[in-house]
């Protein structure tokens, strides 16, 4: 039982496409996240979705759009990709926002673009 | 811009050592404290989550400690396996219950048998 999944594991696209990764969570939890993993290997922080609402959205290009069409699921849409795109992308769910609640990590998805 | 530095950026360990490592961050705004352990090739996995001075937390033969006012906190793991070759990953709660995590760039542990 995969508490956090992502598909696809591996995305290899070219510059100008527009992709998708999905992520669903089966804990039951009510808040969701993307992250990052940078060329110097740090985790950043993207967004975080409490209940379906988008609540943090640090410093990134719009091209980047989540989308929660339910508390379960967290899909990051990226238009116009661009080679500084590429990354390791990781989707993370909590059981809360509102306390010290530690999150829980999908296996990541490799963005390769070309 | 908060910055999480962590200590060292590697370390190498023969089976049996106990080892130990250090996190440090800014200590105004604090809300909480995590370590993750990231193995290759999977996902980060939580350890512990801190959030009093003077912490003290522990499963099996890790355990961490945390010191809010000066700004670390240490992890310790007791009798290093192979097993326990992993990276270990802290992070930073600030700025309230809906703030965000900042991670460092984690402590690399190798553990030869």
């Amino acid at each position: 039982d995969t508490a956090v999944s992502q598909t696809p594991k591996y995305l290899v696209t070219q510059m100008g496409n527009d992709k998708s990764i999905k992520c669903e969570q089966n804990l039951g939890h009510d808040t969701m996240y993307w992250y990052k993993q940078d060329s110097k290997k740090f985790l950043k922080i993207m967004f975080s979705y409490n209940n379906k609402e988008l609540i943090i959205n640090e410093t990134v290009p719009n091209r980047f759009s989540p989308k929660s069409p339910d508390k379960a699921h967290l899909n990051l849409h990226i238009n116009s990709l661009e080679l500084g795109d590429s990354a390791v992308y990781f989707c993370a769910s909590s059981p809360r926002q509102g306390h010290s609640y530690e999150q829980y990590f999908g296996p990541g998805t490799r963005l390769t673009v070309t | 811009i908060l910055n999480v530095e962590q200590s060292p950026q590697s370390l190498h360990v023969q089976e049996g050592d106990s080892t130990n490592f250090t996190c440090s961050f800014p200590s105004s705004n604090f809300y909480a404290l995590h370590w993750y352990r990231w193995e290759t090739a999977k996902s980060p996995e939580a350890l512990f989550v801190m959030t009093l001075n003077g912490d003290e937390k522990k499963k099996g033969r890790i355990s961490a400690t945390l010191n809010t006012k000066e700004g670390y906190s240490y992890l310790y793991i007791k009798g290093s396996q192979p097993e326990d070759s992993a990276t270990y990953l802290c992070a930073l709660k600030y700025g309230g219950s809906q703030g965000n995590l900042i991670f460092g760039k984690g402590t690399k542990l190798s553990v030869k048998p």
